[in-house]
């Protein structure tokens, strides 16, 4: 257990439909950062943040896809209208300083 | 553009031989680099990570790492293997905070599987 925590583990939903996602960092860790791995693929970057502030949106954030972090504690990634093709482990990690990133357990998401 | 290449996609050993992954790397800037590993359904496990100093450097699990700046490098080697390390192992770079908020790229990792 790293100390990350992402809810829910999983989540089935149908094309067309809305999901969110939350991640519960590491109390002192002020990055936060998401990522999507799709099946037989390396985790690829989506989002991070530093505190509250969105600092940089990969171009695989597509405007379906919203992220928040009000007052640099949780965060939450929404999909809206989803795709067969969002169907991925969504991941979140944490970072303090310069150092390494821990990763929470994932949400895995279906849509079918 | 930064990479990260894993060649193999599927390695099997038998339990209680040894163990090496490859991992190459493009970047321009000195690099850190990180080994994870990943259990069906799981979340990243660190293993280890190189930043500065000793090029050889050890993890958890009796795994080590050998960065080679010359060979774009950063092998994972374990000399002993047991079943419970069959899964899937992730090399990735961090990039610099100044230009890239010290995101990760990752390979497309490896899938070690153990015969008994």
């Amino acid at each position: 257990d790293t100390g990350v925590s992402q809810n829910p583990r999983h989540k089935i939903t149908k094309r067309g439909q809305n999901v969110t996602f939350r991640c519960d960092p590491i109390s002192e860790h002020n990055r936060l950062y998401w990522y999507r791995q799709t099946l037989g693929q390396g985790p690829e970057f989506l989002t991070y943040f530093q505190n509250e502030a969105q600092l940089e949106k990969s171009r695989l954030l597509s405007d379906r896809f919203s992220a928040e972090r009000p007052k640099g504690s949780f965060s939450t990634l929404e999909i809206q209208r989803t795709e067969q093709g969002d169907s991925a482990m969504y991941l979140c990690a944490t970072l303090a300083g310069t150092d390494t990133q821990y990763f929470g357990p994932g949400t895995r998401l279906t849509v079918l | 553009a930064q990479s990260v290449t894993q060649p193999d996609i599927h390695i099997t050993v038998s339990e209680g031989a040894s163990l090496e992954l490859r991992c190459n790397y493009s970047y321009g800037a000195t690099p850190y680099l990180f080994w994870y590993v990943q259990s069906p359904g799981q979340g990243l496990q660190l293993l280890l990570k190189y930043f500065s100093g000793d090029t050889l450097v050890q993890g958890i699990k009796g795994f080590e790492a050998e960065f080679k700046r010359s060979q774009s490098s950063f092998n994972l080697r374990k000399p002993s293997v047991h079943w419970s390390d069959a899964a899937e192992y992730f090399c990735a770079v961090g990039l610099s905070l100044m230009e890239y908020g010290n995101k990760l790229v990752f390979g497309a990792g490896t899938i070690l599987r153990v015969k008994s």
